[in-house]
């Protein structure tokens, strides 16, 4: 079985600060880890993800995360906040087996972000 | 452009009646998914399909329905049984670890 914890349902910092949003998994194989955000009344958007390879992983609008096997974390951080970066953030885990189907995302709760001026 | 269609965006139901709820894509994937929402509860998976005429239980599959008679369609179908089907619907389709979500569909009991 798999699952995810994602630590505080609403994180608030300034602008320019740094953004830390926690999560962790729990997996009995080699997870891959994703990193979703949904702004109002929409989908969800993928920011990065961790499949293999290297453990520091680079998304878009300037997010990153480190998968920690040994702490079965994958925080997303990024170093300066931006208004538009508001929103909710959802980490997720599949099972690392690859078919032609693609494997269900088992998510987190959620953590909203908000960015204060 | 390529993507995910749902449909309606917002959707009204009277109590005691079905209604089916729309999920389109071009993406040429194989795998749709449909997630219910929730405040505070994250995404849960409904249904899930992995190749045409073939579907799968979620975790919270109790008064929903599902069919994949296309590759490119795979329309959520919630029954009256659903107790309680206030929520934001979420399509998916993936290809191998990656996963394309649509715009959701809003639906209210009234």
């Amino acid at each position: 079985a798999q699952s995810v914890t994602q630590l505080g349902s609403h994180v608030s910092v300034s602008e320019g600060a740094l953004v830390l949003l926690r999560c962790n998994y729990s997996s009995s194989v080699p997870p891959y880890l994703f990193w979703y955000v949904q702004y109002p009344n929409q989908g969800l958007q993928l920011l990065l993800k961790y499949t293999t390879g290297a453990t520091l992983v680079k998304g878009i609008n300037g997010f990153e995360a480190e998968f920690k096997k040994s702490e079965t974390s994958f925080h997303l951080t990024k170093p300066s906040a931006h208004m538009s970066d508001a929103a909710e953030y959802f980490c997720a885990v599949s099972r690392g087996v690859l078919t032609g189907g693609g494997n269900k995302l088992t998510f987190g709760t959620g953590t909203q972000l908000k960015v204060e001026l | 452009d390529g993507g995910i269609t749902q449909s309606p965006k917002y959707l009204f139901r009277k109590e005691g009646q079905n209604v089916t709820l729309s999920c389109e894509q071009n993406l040429n994937h194989d795998a749709m998914y449909w997630y219910r929402q929730d405040p505070g509860q994250g995404l849960r998976l409904i249904y899930y399909s992995q190749i045409v005429n073939d579907f799968q239980k979620g975790d919270i599959a109790e008064g929903y329905s599902v069919s994949r008679e296309k590759k490119e369609s795979f329309p959520l179908t919630v029954t009256s049984a659903q107790k309680n089907p206030t929520a934001f619907y979420l399509c998916a389709s993936s290809i191998r670890a990656e996963a394309f979500f649509g715009q959701g569909t809003r639906l209210t009991v009234v």
